[in-house]
């Protein structure tokens, strides 16, 4: 069964703390993306990547970086933890191609930080 | 305005009723997906649709690309379909809805 990983469920880190998130796709996917779910905002794309070392800012990139150094592994980094990057934070991947069978998303299952 | 509306926002049905769910985009787009989240729960890509209809037990997806407009049906509605449900378009990157929030009671 093919799957995007996220490596925690629950994370509670203290306020200017480096915090890392990752994911794992074990589906050769080109492309790799980190979304944030907030109430009332629905999903939003943060940072993705659509090939090793490369990335590309999403529509809120503040506070964030990001990290691809291997096909399968994108990671997200809070260089400084703040009470306002509290959120349920998904990753999915793509396989890259213009065909309409390729398109499909997978998402993880989501990791939920609470910064205090 | 959102490029991607979905309607209703909340949903409360009975055991066994027939549901569905609406979702209308303004952009141009190659496929769209209906997603469901469980509560406290990662994503899972119900189906992936370009034209016409698709069905995998009792839901059914329907997209009409000129008209812009899809929708998800679930047959014989029960408890444990009670989700959030959303829809999110492919121009180039998802563009999500703000979801439908499913309640079914037995």
């Amino acid at each position: 069964d093919v799957k995007v990983t996220q490596s925690s469920r629950y994370l509670v880190k203290r306020t200017g703390e480096k915090v890392f998130l990752e994911c794992v796709q074990d589906m050769d996917h080109e492309n790799m993306f980190w979304y944030r779910q907030d109430p009332g905002l629905g999903l939003r794309l943060i940072y993705f990547s659509y090939d090793v070392k490369m990335k590309e800012k999403g529509d809120i990139p503040e506070g964030y970086s990001v990290s691809r150094e291997k096909k399968e592994r994108f990671s997200l980094i809070l260089e400084s933890a703040s009470t306002n990057q509290t959120s349920m934070y998904l990753c999915a991947s793509r396989v890259s191609g213009t065909a309409t069978a390729n398109y499909g998303y997978t998402f993880g299952s989501g990791t939920r930080l609470t910064v205090v | 305005k959102n490029e991607v509306e979905q309607s209703p926002q909340n949903l409360t049905a009975q055991e066994g009723e027939f549901i569905t769910i609406n979702c209308s985009y303004s952009v141009g787009i190659s496929a769209l997906h209906w997603l469901q989240q469980h509560p406290g729960g990662g994503i899972v890509s119900l189906f992936m649709l370009s034209s016409g209809k698709k069905k995998h037990g009792r839901l059914i997806a329907t997209i009409n690309i000129q008209e812009k407009h899809s929708s998800l049906h679930i047959t014989a509605s029960h408890p444990r379909d009670s989700a959030v449900y959303i829809c999110a378009v492919i121009p180039d990157k998802l563009i999500f809805g703000t979801g439908t929030r499913l309640q079914v009671f037995p």
